[in-house]
């Protein structure tokens, strides 16, 4: 079965700076990757997904993300944060029937 | 469209009672998903329904759980006897299955906080 791993538990960053989360998966076959975002006392919600042609994918809210076959990644990412991007991210990946989510990563932001 | 509606948002129990969560999913969706999220273990699918079909339990994690889905617009999640350490939040999510769970688009309800004393 597929695995995810987002290796940082916590991220904190200014406003206005720029956000990379990283995603890493584990999958024998071409995944269907995901970002979602969960914000307080929410459910998730889907920032982007990956699932053939271009590499560089762009989602809601200004973020976008990269999948590197040669690294199995999937890592988001946002040229400038606003407050408003306070919340949990979570990469999930999609095979063999299934989808696993990963154990999120919180970003908190400065002002 | 109202989204994926749970109810109830916040319910606090004694140990040993009986605790149903519902979900309402999205109408037209026929793939629906449970969900639970500590901190200690992140999100965990629980279950998951295709057109009220139950097609994988595996993460149900006793017989102290089920689940029912006894029609397209609704479904439960018990817990009989429930016990402090399902103290989680459990979400329901639903998709509309174009190509299957690895690439179908969850949409997440609010979820349902739960503690058990």
């Amino acid at each position: 079965a597929q695995s995810v791993t987002q290796p940082d538990i916590h991220i904190t960053v200014s406003e206005g700076a720029s956000l990379e989360l990283r995603c890493n998966y584990s999958y024998g076959a071409t995944p269907y990757l995901f970002w979602y975002v969960q914000s307080p006392g929410q459910g998730l919600q889907l920032l982007l997904k990956y699932f053939s042609g271009d590499t560089l994918v762009q989602g809601i809210k200004g973020f976008e993300a990269e999948f590197k076959r040669s690294q199995s990644s999937f890592n988001l990412r946002k040229p400038s944060v606003h407050w408003s991007d306070a919340a949990e991210y979570f990469c999930a990946v999609g095979g063999n029937n299934d989808m696993r989510f990963g154990a999120g990563t919180r970003l908190t932001v400065k002002p | 469209d109202a989204g994926v509606i749970q109810s109830p948002r916040h319910e606090v129990t004694e140990m040993g009672q009986e605790v149903t969560l519902r979900c309402k999913p999205i109408s037209g969706h026929n793939s629906l998903f449970w969900y639970r999220q500590t901190m200690m273990r992140g999100l965990e699918l629980l279950i998951y329904f295709n057109n009220n079909v139950p097609i994988d339990d595996s993460g149900m994690p006793e017989d102290r759980f089920s689940a029912k889905m006894p029609n397209a617009s609704f479904s439960t999640l018990k817990i009989q006897p429930s016990e402090p350490r399902d103290s989680a939040v459990y979400f329901c999510a639903s998709s509309h299955p174009q190509r299957g769970i690895s690439t179908d688009t969850q949409y997440f309800g609010p979820g349902t906080r739960l503690t058990v004393l």
